[in-house]
C-alpha cells in the first residue's frame, strides 16, 4: 500500500544537538512538507517543496533545515538554532497542484531533555 | 485577521445529536477548501474537501459561502467515534501555495 512513513516516532535530544527527521513517500506525490503543531496549536508550515532539489521556507523556517534529493524523501533538520524544539513534527505530501489535499504521516514527537 | 478562523470549543454533545462548526476565512480568493479530523495525538486526516455546491458525506455536510467567506461542517446523529478536532483547511491563490490549517474545533461526543 502507498503511504507517507515518518522516523522516528519518538525522539529525545539533547540541548546544542543537531537532529534530523525522516519522510518518505510511495504515492509518487511531486510536493512534500513539513509542519509543526504544539499543544492546542494549530499547523505551522515550516518547508516545503513541491519539486526535487528545490525547496521554500515556511512561515516558521529559523533553525530548521532541509533537502530534497529525491522525490520520495524530504527530511527535515532541527537544528540547535532553534529555540524550542520540542513539538510534533507532521510530515505531508500531495500532487503538485494538492487539489485532493495532503496526506499525512504519523508525525515524529519530539522533546528536548 | 488570521487567514483561517476557527472556534476552538470544546463543543460537548450527546451521542445523537446535530453539531455545526463554522470557520471563516480572510483570502476572498482562496481556491480550496477542506474539512480535517485529527485524533489526539495523531495526524489529520481529511474528511472531506468543500465544493462550492455543498456536498454531504453519510451523516457529514460541507458548504461554502464565497461571498461571506465562510465555510461550515455539519455531523448529524453524532456518536461517540466522532470526538475529535476538526480543522478548517484553505488554499489561497496562487494554485500551488501550501494549505493553511485553522486552530481546530475540539468535540467530544458524549454517551
Amino acid at each position: 500500500d502507498g503511504g507517507i512513513t515518518q522516523s522516528p516516532k519518538y525522539l529525545f535530544r539533547k540541548e546544542g544537538q543537531n537532529v534530523t527527521l525522516s519522510c518518505e513517500q510511495n504515492l509518487n506525490h511531486d510536493a512534500m512538507y513539513w509542519y509543526r503543531q504544539d499543544p492546542g496549536q494549530g499547523l505551522r508550515l515550516i518547508y516545503y517543496s513541491q519539486i526535487v532539489n528545490d525547496f521554500q521556507k515556511g512561515d516558521i523556517a529559523e533553525g530548521y533545515s532541509v533537502s530534497r534529493e529525491k522525490k520520495e524523501s524530504f527530511p527535515l533538520t532541527v537544528t540547535s538554532a532553534q529555540k524550542n524544539p520540542t513539538a510534533f513534527y507532521l510530515c505531508a505530501s500531495s500532487f503538485r497542484q494538492g487539489l485532493d489535499g495532503y496526506t499525512f504521516g504519523s508525525g515524529t514527537r519530539l522533546t528536548v531533555v | 485577521r488570521k487567514e483561517v478562523e476557527q472556534d476552538p470549543g470544546p463543543f460537548n454533545v450527546p451521542e445523537g445529536a446535530t453539531v455545526a462548526f463554522n470557520c471563516t476565512y480572510s483570502n476572498s480568493a482562496s481556491q480550496s477548501f477542506f474539512w480535517y479530523r485529527q485524533d489526539c495525538r495523531k495526524e489529520p486526516k481529511l474528511l472531506m474537501s468543500v465544493y462550492s455546491s455543498g456536498n454531504e458525506d453519510g451523516r457529514f455536510t460541507a458548504q461554502l459561502n464565497r461571498a461571506s467567506q465562510y465555510i461550515s461542517l455539519l455531523i448529524r446523529d453524532s456518536k461517540l467515534s466522532d470526538s475529535a478536532t476538526y480543522l478548517c483547511v484553505v488554499r489561497s491563490p496562487p494554485g500551488n501555495t501550501p494549505l493553511v490549517f485553522g486552530k481546530g474545533t475540539r468535540l467530544s461526543v458524549i454517551a
